[in-house]
């Protein structure tokens, strides 16, 4: 089965600061890679994803970049806020429509100092 | 995107007892999931609540600890049975969108089990 790894465990950054965060996958078959942000005491919360046929995706300071050859995908957060403090998830599966599940990383705590 | 409203919140429960949570869907989905989390760790799939047909469970997760109800289109129940402290984590629904074009994969938020 899938095997996602999720690199940092935790991530200190100052404010207006970038943050990066780094996945990797095992099952070349993947070809969706959703990304989520969980605060506490609250479900996770989709923030950006991307399908295989695109190599980057940018949503205001949110970006995500996919290396298909490599099994490797990033979140970059640009110009850091404190609301950025969460947990953030990759995740991977085959297809979004079938509801092939998804298989998450172990997660990066981040704090954003101000 | 779907919204999920999963009931109860958080419940603290004896040992030996049963919870039944309940994951309601604005709209109709195809496919619904049970996730757990256990305090700090990332999300592990219990089981994929299949409508008309018995729930698709995922290694280490068995129909008797965690059944599973799907009536509808709209609805699930995930109930944990016969609860120990190893039971005490955040139970969480999710369901995936209709097609490749909307949604994503969306989750309620969460019910926070603790068993004394």
């Amino acid at each position: 089965g899938e095997n996602v790894e999720q690199h940092p465990s935790t991530l200190s950054v100052q404010e207006g600061d970038s943050a990066v965060i780094k996945c990797t996958y095992s099952d070349s078959a993947s070809n969706y890679f959703p990304w989520y942000k969980q605060e506490l005491g609250k479900g996770p919360q989709l923030i950006i994803d991307i399908r295989s046929n695109v190599g980057e995706k940018k949503d205001q300071r949110i970006a995500v970049t996919l290396n298909k050859t490599a099994k490797h995908f990033s979140l970059h957060i640009t110009e850091t806020q404190p609301e950025d403090s969460a947990v953030y998830f990759c995740a991977a599966s085959r297809t979004k429509a079938a509801g092939n599940k998804l298989t998450f990383g172990g997660g990066t705590r981040v704090l954003v100092k101000p | 995107s779907a919204v999920i409203s999963q009931k109860p919140s958080r419940d603290i429960c004896q040992r030996g007892t049963s919870l039944t949570i309940q994951c309601q869907v604005d709209s109709q989905v195809t496919m619904m999931f049970w996730y757990r989390q256990q305090p700090g760790q990332s999300l592990t799939l219990i089981a994929t609540a299949n409508q008309g047909s018995e729930a698709t469970y995922e290694s280490g997760f068995v129909i008797d600890k965690f059944p599973i109800s799907r009536p509808n289109l709209t609805f699930s129940t995930l109930t944990v049975s016969n609860m120990s402290p190893e039971d005490s984590s955040i139970y969480l629904c999710s369901v995936a969108g209709p097609t490749e074009s909307n949604y994503g994969y969306t989750f309620g938020s969460g019910t926070r089990l603790t068993v004394v």
